[in-house]
């Protein structure tokens, strides 16, 4: 089946920028979103089909998708944004939901 | 606003079934997909199963499609899921999620409802 990978921490100072990977064979051919979720809440969608931001969603979140990585990159950087952040595709080849594995965000 | 509102906490013995309840408000509940999506203790997340308001069509996850239904009301706007012989392998918030797309995501979420299986 299908794999995202996506590495288990990143971190980053206040006001500088995030980089969060999510590897997958070919991905740059799916639709690829992503969710941020914060301790003892539910996920909240941050970015859906590659790039596009959810009303309410602060400019600072963008995404790209291409050749076997996608990114979320989140700009200025703040404590809030501190959550666990994963990615999400559709394979359909086994009609199957992927989601990555999630990546901690530690804004030091 | 849109809001998902789903069903309280259950705690069930190994080979039990559950069901989870999960009630959409402040968007038409026919146009729209659903999903149930899980989160073990301290783990990430799995998808469960997924309605789609594109062709109606219902969606499992294949490590869980012979133990687990996904139902919907469309008289009470209500959408189930129930999950049978439950194992403590189980034990996880379940979440309901308002699903867009063909290639599905989910853009609102329930707040989850936590099923632990103990004997």
């Amino acid at each position: 089946s299908y794999v995202l990978t996506q590495p288990p921490s990143v971190s980053v100072a206040p006001g500088q920028t995030a980089r969060i990977t999510c590897g997958g064979n070919s991905i740059g051919d799916k639709s690829l979103h992503w969710y941020q979720q914060k301790p003892g809440q539910a996920p909240v969608l941050v970015v859906h089909e590659d790039s596009e931001r959810p009303s309410g969603i602060p400019e600072r979140f963008s995404g790209s998708n291409s050749g076997h990585t996608a990114t979320l990159t989140i700009s200025r950087v703040e404590v809030g944004d501190e959550a666990d952040y994963y990615c999400q595709v559709w394979d359909g080849s086994s009609s199957d939901v992927i989601f990555g594995g999630g990546t901690q965000l530690t804004v030091l | 606003q849109v809001q998902l509102v789903q069903s309280g906490t259950e705690v069930k013995r190994p080979g039990a079934s559950v069901k989870v309840s999960c009630k959409p408000s402040g968007y038409p509940f026919k146009t729209y997909g659903m999903s149930w999506v899980r989160q073990a203790p301290g783990q990430g997340l799995e998808w469960v199963a997924w309605l789609s308001a594109y062709n109606q069509k219902i969606y499992y996850t294949p490590s869980l499609q012979d133990r687990v239904t996904m139902t919907t009301d469309r008289s009470t706007g209500e959408a189930y899921m129930e999950l049978t012989s439950l194992t403590s392998d189980d034990t996880a918030v379940y979440y309901c999620a308002r699903t867009l797309g063909i290639t599905p995501f989910f853009d609102s979420w329930g707040q989850g409802t936590l099923v632990i299986v103990s004997s």
